[in-house]
């Protein structure tokens, strides 16, 4: 089983700031990556996949990076309705499928 | 547009049973792979189930392996989750969700707004 590490677990960021999210997979998964948001009380959002590629009606200042092993998810200038959990999950040798444990991007 | 709609949840027992079921629409849902992922109360994701758009291929988390059985009906646009022997640490939201066509497109494009499990005496 390939086993997903996000860190930090939470982030305290200001409104308008840029925040780098991390995904770290036990072994190379090339470009399965997928990152996801979720706001409390919601089911989880599709945000990127391939890694880098953004979903159908993504704001551009989300963004994807990465193969291999090490991923990161950028926002850029945070609005408030980004501030919410963050998960990627790995897809690249299934089952199982595998998520990450989420960080929480928390208003500082 | 994918809609999803989970049903079924519930209060119940340990050891007791319980059947999910997800109503699909906006797409053409025998040609996708449907999941089951469950989000414990505070907890982080966790996949519990796929099946492919025939039925014919079904895979299970190891810790549901042999009490929970995925199946599906084409002709109802809707995916099922049996669940049986349930354990305290089985309590959880259940989402259905939609993945691609096929295995290599493995990321999910559709939820559900989920259904509560609750497991307890």
């Amino acid at each position: 089983e390939i086993v997903m590490t996000q860190s930090p677990a939470t982030l305290s960021v200001s409104p308008g700031e840029r925040v780098t999210l991390s995904c770290r997979a036990s072994q190379s998964i090339t470009s399965s990556l997928a990152w996801y948001q979720q706001r409390p009380g919601q089911a989880p959002k599709l945000l990127i996949y391939g890694a880098s590629i953004r979903a159908t009606g993504v704001p551009a200042r989300f963004s994807g990076s990465g193969s291999g092993t090490e991923f990161t998810l950028t926002i850029n200038s945070l609005q408030s309705e980004d501030f919410a959990l963050y998960y990627c999950q790995q897809y690249n040798n299934w089952p199982p499928l595998t998520f990450g444990g989420g960080t929480k991007v928390e208003i500082k | 547009e994918v809609q999803l709609l989970e049903s079924g949840g519930g209060l119940v027992q340990p050891g007791g049973s319980l059947r999910l079921s997800c109503s699909a629409s906006g797409f053409s849902f025998s040609n996708y792979i449907m999941t089951w992922v469950r989000q414990a109360p505070g907890k982080g994701l966790e996949w519990v189930s796929s099946i492919s758009g025939s039925g014919l291929s079904r895979y299970y988390a190891d810790s549901v392996k042999a009490r929970f059985t995925i199946s599906r009906d084409n002709s109802k646009n809707t995916m099922y989750l049996q669940l049986k022997s349930l354990r305290a640490d089985d309590t959880a939201v259940y989402f259905c969700a939609r993945l691609g066509r096929r295995p290599s497109e493995g990321w999910f494009n559709g939820w559900g707004q989920g259904t509560l499990v609750s497991v307890s005496s």
